[in-house]
């Protein structure tokens, strides 16, 4: 079984600042990383993920994660954040064979104030 | 639009009556999950088809919900005898590799 812990529930941030949403993980068998973003009434949409390679990825909307296999961690960070950034953050794992069903976290909020 | 569908997008009942959500996945995917998600909390797993066949079930799927995949093309899942608990986000989702896509979601109100 996996578990994924959101280290934060809530991130207020000044536009055009710094962020990193923390994300933890449990598994005792190999895992993919995704992070989804859920707008207000939306459904998910993904912002990246890590399969295997590079511990650095690139996604979308200037997002990128950095997965630490020894800290079991894949924290995501902007350099620069937008107004339109607020949203609900998701991090999840998905077992490498198998089912693959997502295991999330329980989120966190994304506030970017002006 | 060629994404993840789900109808309908809200739906109000009363408690002790059925309900019916359907989902169109992407058409050359062939694995569909459906997820629950209650306020502030993630998406959790209730049920995962490969084609037609329903591999695997959560245990927070209670003998009141059924899930149907026919011929492997959309799915619906079917909720009898609904209870207040059973308000949330009902997501659907569909995969041929390693990402999944998901529908906009159909969020239930049970009163």
């Amino acid at each position: 079984a996996q578990s994924v812990t959101q280290l934060d529930s809530q991130v207020p941030v000044f536009e055009e600042a710094p962020v990193e949403l923390r994300c933890n993980y449990s598994s005792s068998v190999s895992v993919y990383l995704f992070w989804y973003v859920q707008y207000p009434n939306q459904g998910l949409q993904l912002l990246l993920k890590y399969l295997s390679g590079s511990t650095l990825v690139k996604g979308i909307n200037g997002f990128e994660a950095e997965f630490n296999k020894s800290q079991t961690s894949f924290h995501l960070r902007k350099p620069s954040v937008h107004i339109s950034d607020t949203a609900e953050y998701f991090c999840a794992v998905s077992e490498v064979t198998g089912r693959r069903a997502l295991t999330f976290g329980s989120g966190t909020r994304l506030q970017v104030q002006p | 639009d060629t994404g993840v569908s789900q109808n309908p997008r809200h739906k109000i009942t009363k408690r002790g009556q059925n309900v019916t959500f359907r989902c169109d996945p992407i058409s050359e995917h062939n694995r569909l999950y459906w997820y629950r998600q209650t306020l502030g909390q993630g998406p959790e797993f209730l049920t995962y088809f490969q084609n037609e066949a329903q591999l695997e079930k959560s245990r927070l799927l209670s003998d009141r919900f059924s899930a149907e995949r026919p011929k492997g093309s959309f799915s619906t899942l079917e909720i009898q005898r609904t209870e207040q608990g059973d308000s949330a986000m009902y997501l659907c989702a569909s995969s041929q590799g390693t990402e999944q896509f998901f529908g906009p979601g159909t969020r239930l109100t049970v009163l």
